[in-house]
């Protein structure tokens, strides 16, 4: 059974940092990419960041650019998100998703890991 | 930045009723590019559909994806209670390189 387990998250004040952790079972982590996905409160679902299946490609949306690094260790199987510089808008549920691809070009997250709360205040 | 656009906002419809909900991509992406998430309160995400048209594992067959181009189609035939819930569909692209739609929020009516 596939399981993504994150943690790391919390209350921090505008301008903290944090790192965020998932550890991944179930499925042969080495072998397929991850992403993390965001979700302000009673809001919609934000792709953040991507990373290869050995941590040599990463990927990031505009709003995180900078200021967010993601990693992997796969004799862990953990992946990681560092934020830093945290600002109000980033508060939200931060979601470790698998990323998975179908017959070359169809990118999807098939497992997805229950979240890790993030709360920005001062 | 492809753009994506999912109508309606809320879908109001009672059990055994079909729901057909909409996503449309501001240009023209690859069929095999979009696909759809149900997401209930309290919950992850959950894949549905991927590839405009292919179900995921697990996911019965009342649900099913088309289309092409900019517009995308999530039909669920008859609801069920547990299908009560917001639907997203996702795009993968070039920058950013994931975009998901808004969200239609199927309730009860």
């Amino acid at each position: 059974e596939v399981q993504l387990v994150e943690s790391g998250g919390g209350l921090i004040q505008p301008g903290g940092s944090l790192r965020l952790s998932c550890a991944a079972s179930g499925f042969t982590f080495s072998k397929y990419a991850m992403s993390w996905v965001r979700q302000a409160p009673g809001k919609g679902l934000e792709w953040v960041s991507g990373i290869s299946t050995t941590g040599g490609s990463t990927f990031y949306a505009d709003s995180v650019k900078g200021r967010f690094t993601i990693s992997r260790d796969n004799s862990k199987n953990s992946l990681y998100l560092r934020i830093n510089s945290l600002r109000a808008e980033d508060a939200a549920l931060y979601y470790c998703a698998k990323w998975s691809r179908y017959d070359g070009n169809s990118d999807f997250f098939d497992y997805w890991g229950q979240g890790a709360l993030v709360t920005v205040s001062s | 930045e492809i753009v994506l656009t999912q109508s309606p906002g809320t879908l109001s419809l009672s059990p055994g009723e079909r729901a057909t909900l909409s996503c449309r991509a501001s240009q023209s992406v690859s069929s095999s590019s979009l696909a759809w998430y149900q997401q209930k309160p309290g919950q992850a995400p959950r894949l549905l559909i991927y590839g405009a048209s292919i179900r995921a594992t697990g996911i019965p067959d009342r649900f099913s994806g088309s289309g092409s181009g900019t517009d995308f189609t999530l039909t669920i035939s008859r609801l069920e209670p547990e299908d009560f819930a917001v639907y997203y569909c996702q795009q993968y692209g070039s920058s950013p390189l994931f975009t998901f739609g808004p969200g239609t929020k199927v309730d009860i009516k």
